[in-house]
């Protein structure tokens, strides 16, 4: 299996562009999470999807962030508009198994400026 | 809520030293402790991941442990090597399907 798919590695843009990261998990596993990184913060869980359904998006840090999984094998996280203090890096991670169970995989990372 | 803390933030080593990596967490009731390895620029790779029933887990020159009543966990690396130079992160599930992350230790080893 390939892992983790992220696209892009790394994106530049400028303040109040929309920004679209993506995802393709791991197949066969069925939850994804969404994280993000910063040498403040560290490494945040921003929402996780269960099958394909959000359960948890309460680390989305307000409205300007939504993510989506239409299907088992793609979720897009979305910025409009961005701003400076959004640039991180955005991490991906699936894993199998119900709660408690089973190995998150990481994705390689989108790294994220936004000037 | 979950704190999970990692000492110390960092460590530099001369190559062949054992070391250990702390870990704590504040709540007691966790599903299971993963240790994680982040190189530079790149995402995470799963080491260990310890069952909440479970004491320790090996995997070649790593060990790690699990205190559950005292929030504790330690990765043991025996004779280290310049390869081993990496951020190393400790996590845990502690409720929901949601993994709590410490700040990590970053490592180096010196040849």
């Amino acid at each position: 299996d390939a892992g983790v798919i992220q696209s892009p590695r790394h994106e530049v843009t400028e303040m109040g562009q929309e920004v679209t990261l993506r995802c393709k998990p791991i197949s066969g596993h069925n939850s994804l999470f969404w994280y993000r990184q910063t040498m403040m913060r560290g490494l945040e869980l921003l929402i996780y999807f269960n099958n394909n359904v959000p359960i948890d998006d309460s680390g989305m840090p307000e409205d300007r962030f939504s993510a989506k999984m239409p299907n088992a094998s793609f979720s897009t996280l979305k910025i409009q508009p961005s701003e400076p203090r959004d640039s991180a890096v955005y991490f991906c991670a699936s894993k199998q198994g119900g709660q408690g169970l089973g190995t998150q995989y990481f994705g390689p990372g989108t790294r994220l400026l936004v000037l | 809520k979950q704190e999970v803390t990692q000492i110390p933030a960092a460590l530099s080593v001369p190559e062949g030293e054992n070391l250990v990596l702390n870990c704590s967490f504040t709540d007691s009731a966790i599903y299971n402790l993963q240790w994680f390895r982040q190189d530079p620029g790149k995402g995470l790779t799963s080491l260990l991941l310890i069952q909440s029933s479970q004491r320790e887990q090996t995997s070649g020159r790593l060990n790690a442990s699990l205190d559950k009543s005292s929030g504790r966990s330690t990765l043991y690396i025996a004779a280290s090597q310049p390869g081993d130079s990496a951020t190393y992160l400790c996590a845990v599930y502690s409720g929901g399907n949601m993994l709590t992350f410490g700040g990590g230790t970053r490592l180096m080893v010196k040849p």
